[in-house]
């Protein structure tokens, strides 16, 4: 079955240090992925995504994210984490023609002062 | 925020009792899906419409129905709500380019059944 999985349910780093969250897809094929980031009480806003091409994708908020097809892995990472980037941070991928996405469980960040 | 309002933001209802949720957009998206989002199980397709009065079931349908009588406009009816519906419900809209698809989230709708 087609899933998306985020080993990691809460990660802490203290603020200015380097951050990565893990992203790995279960499908057939390559199915396009998305980054999406949930602050407390809000709907989710879309980070970066990949559909094809150059697999190091830039997104908003100095976020990036790296395919690797031969993982099956989408980590997302950022050089340098800001006390504002405390969220959720959930991976998804496009199911096919009908733009269904499959959400991972999510991954909740925290940052140290 | 892509034009997406969710109608209403907060609602506290009773067992059995019949729910509506109301997602409307103004962009004349075809697309429109409800998600449910529940901690520890991340978002879940609940039904989705690809156009008037055309949907289909997500993979947590049961004991929800939708509607889709005008483009802007997306219904997800609990037909009589059960507790295990308290959740937060989230709509989208799908936005088409070219080699591209994203989808758009509304801000939700925290729903608690008592």
């Amino acid at each position: 079955a087609q899933s998306v999985t985020q080993p990691d349910i809460h990660i802490t780093v203290s603020e200015g240090a380097s951050l990565e969250l893990r992203c790995n897809y279960s499908y057939g094929a390559t199915p396009y992925l998305f980054w999406y980031v949930q602050s407390p009480g809000q709907g989710l806003q879309l980070l970066l995504k990949y559909f094809s091409g150059d697999t190091l994708v830039q997104g908003i908020k100095g976020f990036e994210a790296e395919f690797k097809r031969s993982q099956s892995s989408f980590n997302l990472r950022k050089p340098s984490v800001h006390w504002s980037d405390a969220a959720e941070y959930f991976c998804a991928a496009d199911r096919g023609s009908q733009g269904n996405l499959i959400f991972g469980k999510g991954t909740k960040l925290s940052v140290k002062p | 925020d892509a034009g997406i309002t969710q109608s209403p933001r907060h609602k506290v209802t009773e067992t059995g009792t019949p729910v509506t949720l109301r997602c409307h957009q103004t962009e004349n998206h075809r697309y429109m899906y409800w998600y449910r989002q529940d901690p520890g199980h991340g978002l879940r397709l609940i039904h989705y419409s690809y156009g008037v009065k055309d949907t289909d079931k997500g993979e947590v349908s049961d004991g929800y129905s939708v509607s889709r009588s005008k483009t802007e406009d997306f219904l997800l009816t609990l037909e009589s709500a059960t507790s295990s519906q308290t959740s937060v419900y989230f709509c989208a809209i799908l936005s088409r380019g070219a080699g591209y698809n994203e989808q758009f989230f509304g801000p939700g709708t925290r729903l608690t059944v008592l």
